[in-house]
């Protein structure tokens, strides 16, 4: 079946600092993936999102590729800030929607 | 534009009362969603409606029903509240051949 496995948080990280989070899928088919943001109290958006194959990702500093040989598609900023405090969802779509689980994210100053 | 707009923000409910969560979006958009979403358990799929007049079951239908009012709305109805449905709700929309979902900012429920 269809599934996303994304890195257990909470991620914390001081301000500059590189992130990465890690996020792979298993897939029948040859799904879209995407990275959406939850900030506190609000509902998702979307960060970002790649369509096939080494397609990047990229939006606010955030950027992904997508991998089909490792069935990966990890996040990663060069220099967080403390306004990048949030949960990140990875997701594919493939027929419907599957999310990971969530990674919080704490950037401190 | 507003997208998706749900109402109420936040309810509390005692067992076994009903209420209805409404969700509205002024996109266009054919298909609507109704997820909930608990601590460690990401985003899980209640309903769906991938066009006016059509509804399906999604991955924890039970306990609720919904209504595809029109293309703009689409209600989740709780008939008799238990406290495992305490949660946060959220309602999205998408449209063909973008697969984005766009989402409401959620509405919380405690049931007691």
């Amino acid at each position: 079946g269809n599934s996303v496995t994304q890195m257990e948080g909470p991620v914390t990280l001081s301000e500059e600092a590189f992130l990465t989070i890690n996020c792979t899928y298993t897939a029948t088919g040859y799904p879209s993936l995407f990275w959406y943001v939850q900030y506190p109290g609000e509902g998702l958006q979307l960060l970002l999102k790649a369509t096939k194959a080494d397609d990047k990702g990229s939006n606010k500093g955030f950027e992904a590729t997508y991998r089909k040989e490792t069935t990966s598609f990890h996040l990663e900023k060069g220099s967080v800030q403390v306004s990048d405090s949030a949960v990140y969802f990875c997701a594919l779509s493939w027929s419907k929607f599957y999310f990971g689980s969530g990674t919080k994210l704490n950037v401190k100053p | 534009n507003a997208g998706v707009t749900q109402t109420p923000k936040f309810q509390v409910l005692k067992t076994g009362q009903s209420m209805t969560l409404q969700c509205a979006q002024d996109m266009n958009h054919n298909s609507m969603y109704w997820y909930r979403q608990d601590p460690g358990m990401g985003l899980r799929l209640i309903y769906y409606s991938a066009s006016e007049g059509t509804t399906d079951k999604g991955e924890v239908p039970n306990g609720y029903n919904v209504s595809r009012l029109n293309k703009r709305e689409f209600s989740l109805r709780l008939e008799s509240a238990a406290p495992s449905q305490t949660s946060v709700y959220f309602c999205a929309s998408s449209e063909e051949p973008d697969e984005t979902q766009y989402f409401g900012p959620g509405t919380r429920l405690l049931v007691l």
